[in-house]
C-alpha cells in the first residue's frame, strides 16, 4: 500500500509569490491534515479536511488555505509568501481522523527568498 | 490550552543501552497519544499509538506507556542501536468533545546512539 505522497518535495519561491502544495493520502483514508514544521516553533497544525470539508483549523493567517477533492487528495495554498513561511510542510492522513493512527508524508520543503 | 513537553531535548547513549524518553502534557483530556520518529530531512514515522483507555503499547524493542492522570508518557527503547538515532516526537490528540482535535506536538528528543 502506497504511503502519503507529497509534491513537490523541494521548492524555492520569492517573497510575494504564492505556492500550492499537493498531498495524496493513503488509499481509503478520508482525513487529511497539514502541519508546518520550523526549527523555532516545531510542528504546528494548519488545518484538517474530511470528506471535502474543513473540519478543524489552526491559528494561521488567512493567507494559508486548503481544499480536499472527492478522491481525498488535498492541496494547500499559501498566498503572498513571506520569509517566515520557509518551512517543512507535512501532510498526514488517517481513515477517519478520530482515534486512528496518523501517517505522515515526507513533506514539502519550502524556501522563500 | 494543551502543552506538550519532552525532556531531555537531546540524549547520547552507547550502543546496547536501554533508554527512556519522556513526554508530559498539561491537560489530561486526551483521546490518544502517538510517538513518532523523524530522521533528518524526512517526514514522521509513526511508532506507537496509545488510546486514552490504554496503559501501554509494545512494538518490537519499543514500549510506550501512558499515565493520563499524571499527564505523562514514556517511550522505552531496549538494546539501542545506531540505527535508532533520530528525533523522537510525542503528540497528543485532545478530547474536545467532537473527536476532531488536532495533534499537539512536543519539540522532540534528539537521540544519538554511539557505536
Amino acid at each position: 500500500k502506497a504511503g502519503v505522497t507529497q509534491t513537490p518535495r523541494y521548492l524555492i519561491k520569492t517573497r510575494g509569490q504564492q505556492v500550492t502544495l499537493s498531498c495524496s493520502p493513503i488509499s481509503g483514508h478520508r482525513s487529511v491534515s497539514w502541519y508546518q514544521q520550523t526549527p523555532g516553533q516545531g510542528l504546528q497544525f494548519l488545518f484538517e479536511y474530511f470528506s471535502e470539508t474543513q473540519r478543524n483549523k489552526g491559528n494561521f493567517p488567512g493567507r494559508f488555505s486548503g481544499r480536499q477533492f472527492s478522491n481525498s487528495r488535498s492541496e494547500m495554498n499559501v498566498s503572498t509568501l513571506e520569509l517566515g513561511d520557509s518551512a517543512l510542510y507535512l501532510c498526514a492522513s488517517s481513515p477517519t481522523g478520530t482515534r486512528d493512527t496518523i501517517y505522515f508524508g515526507e513533506g514539502s520543503w519550502l524556501t522563500v527568498v | 490550552k494543551q502543552e506538550v513537553t519532552q525532556i531531555p531535548a537531546a540524549l547520547s547513549v552507547p550502543e546496547g543501552e536501554n533508554l527512556v524518553l519522556n513526554c508530559s502534557f498539561t491537560d489530561s483530556a486526551i483521546y490518544n497519544l502517538q510517538w513518532f520518529r523523524q530522521d533528518p530531512g524526512k517526514g514522521l514515522t509513526s511508532l506507537l499509538l496509545i488510546q486514552s483507555s490504554q496503559r501501554e503499547q509494545t512494538s518490537g524493542r519499543l514500549n510506550a506507556s501512558l499515565d493520563k492522570s499524571s499527564g505523562r508518557s514514556t517511550l522505552y527503547i531496549a538494546a539501542s542501536q545506531p540505527g535508532d538515532s533520530a528525533t523522537y516526537l510525542c503528540a497528543v490528540k485532545s478530547d474536545y468533545g467532537g473527536s476532531q482535535g488536532n495533534l499537539i506536538f512536543g519539540k522532540g528528543t534528539k537521540l544519538s546512539v554511539k557505536p
